[in-house]
């Protein structure tokens, strides 16, 4: 079973910075954050991922809680294009991957 | 960035025959890749563990039989869903294990009419 939990659904203004919450209650020391995405009838996008540190990519950013047991990740200037579904997940080196049901994220023009 | 492909991207078939998928990495060695099934407005649901070279591991409640895995090379795993029923239609996806990152294929759509 999914180890995360995040709220089921967002609205995002196009244009404007979408923050996209989750909880690790669970997390180990030696796991990472992950987040993936899902477009509608495609495959899981990788976005990005991170075990202590914030991190920043060209897709986004990640912000860990210290305590590591919340994340945020931030699309700083959502498209309409950034509608889909986002995973969380907490993994470990060779884990199986297991998704939870995530957030529809929907950016409204 | 890593590059994994699934063929076909749409089948349909009739019930009781028998359809492979074909997942490939293609720019990495995979040692393990995954087979996952989602049907309409669901999460991914993971079916099976793929490792080269060595029998697959089956989620629980996923019939072994009927779910075929095959994982021939380091960069090629086969789901082959055997006696296919229309509730086996589903999009059905892999992923592939690449050094720290886990990538995912466009997915496969199976209609069984």
């Amino acid at each position: 079973d999914a180890k995360t939990t995040q709220p089921p659904s967002m609205d995002c203004a196009e244009g404007r910075a979408a923050n996209l919450p989750c909880n690790h209650s669970t997390i180990s020391g030696n796991e990472y954050v992950y987040w993936y995405r899902q477009i509608h009838s495609q495959g899981p996008q990788y976005i990005i991922h991170g075990l202590k540190n914030n991190e920043t990519n060209e897709m986004a950013s990640l912000i860990i809680t210290e305590d590591r047991k919340s994340s945020t990740l931030i699309l700083p200037h959502a498209t309409l294009r950034d509608t889909a579904v986002y995973y969380c997940i907490d993994l470990f080196g060779n884990e199986k991957l297991t998704f939870g049901t995530g957030t529809r994220l929907t950016i409204i023009p | 960035g890593a590059v994994v492909s699934q063929h076909p991207s749409r089948v349909i078939c009739k019930s009781g025959t028998s359809v492979k998928i074909e997942c490939r990495s293609l720019d990495f060695q995979a040692t393990t890749m995954f087979w996952y099934r989602q049907f309409p407005k669901q999460s991914l649901m993971l079916m099976a563990t793929s490792n080269e070279g060595s029998k697959a591991t089956y989620e629980q409640g996923v019939e072994k039989d009927k779910f075929l895995i095959n994982h021939a090379s380091l960069t090629l795993s086969t789901l082959t869903v055997t006696s296919a029923h229309p509730e086996d239609s589903s999009f059905y996806i892999c992923s592939a294990r690449g050094g720290t990152g886990l990538y995912f294929g466009p997915g496969t759509r199976l209609t069984v009419t």
